[in-house]
């Protein structure tokens, strides 16, 4: 089956610029979407077919995607962004939706 | 504003079963498939089922396969997770999401049910 894998932890100032990664086997011929998961709270659709961010998204939420890697990337991150932060593609090889592990964000 | 609110958590002992439900409101329930995706306590998310718009599909995780029946009922708005010969390693808060426009993503998620399965 396939495997999206994350970094288990990211940390950044507030103000600069976090990039979470997420790594598949050809991920790029894809569409990867992410997720934002607070404690507590149920995920968030952040970005949507790599780039695109679903209504009432920040600005400051961008995605790419290309060749084995697709990135999520904050800009400005600010305190409200700490959370943990999902992958996730559609198995069409066999009908399955696969997240990544996760990746937690820190704001030091 | 499109809701989805989980019901039928609780304490079962391994072996034993369960239903889950989801009401589903704010959107065209018959137009969009629905989800049940997994969250272990400190662990990320695992998909478990998903079933189509009109019930022709349904699909099932690996770790659940034969032991857990998702349906709907689009008359009532609701999709159910019936899950048998539960396992210690079900305990989990279960949420129900609802597929996106292309039925490849997840576009909105309940708050989630907690399942414990336990002796």
């Amino acid at each position: 089956s396939y495997v999206l894998t994350q970094p288990p932890s990211v940390s950044v100032a507030p103000g600069k610029t976090a990039r979470i990664t997420c790594g598949g086997d050809n991920i790029g011929s894809e569409s990867v979407h992410w997720f934002q998961q607070k404690p507590g709270q149920a995920p968030l659709l952040v970005i949507h077919f790599d780039g695109d961010r679903p209504s009432g998204i920040p600005e400051r939420f961008s995605g790419s995607n290309s060749g084995n890697t697709a990135t999520l990337t904050i800009s400005g991150v600010e305190p409200g962004d700490e959370a943990d932060y999902y992958c996730q593609v559609w198995d069409s090889s066999t009908d399955q939706y696969v997240f990544g592990s996760g990746t937690g964000v820190t704001v030091l | 504003e499109v809701q989805l609110v989980e019901s039928g958590g609780g304490l079962v002992k391994p072996g034993g079963s369960l239903r889950l439900s989801c009401a589903a409101s704010g959107f065209t329930f018959s137009e969009h498939g629905i989800n049940w995706v997994r969250q272990a306590p400190g662990k990320g998310l695992e998909w478990v089922s998903g079933v189509s718009s009109g019930s022709k599909f349904i699909y099932y995780g690996d770790s659940v396969k034969g032991r857990f029946t998702i349906s709907r009922d689009n008359a009532r708005n609701l999709v159910f997770l019936q899950m048998n010969s539960l396992r210690v390693d079900d305990t989990a808060v279960y949420y129900c999401a609802r597929d996106g426009p292309t039925n490849d993503f997840i576009d909105y998620w309940g708050q989630g049910t907690l399942v414990t399965v336990s002796s």
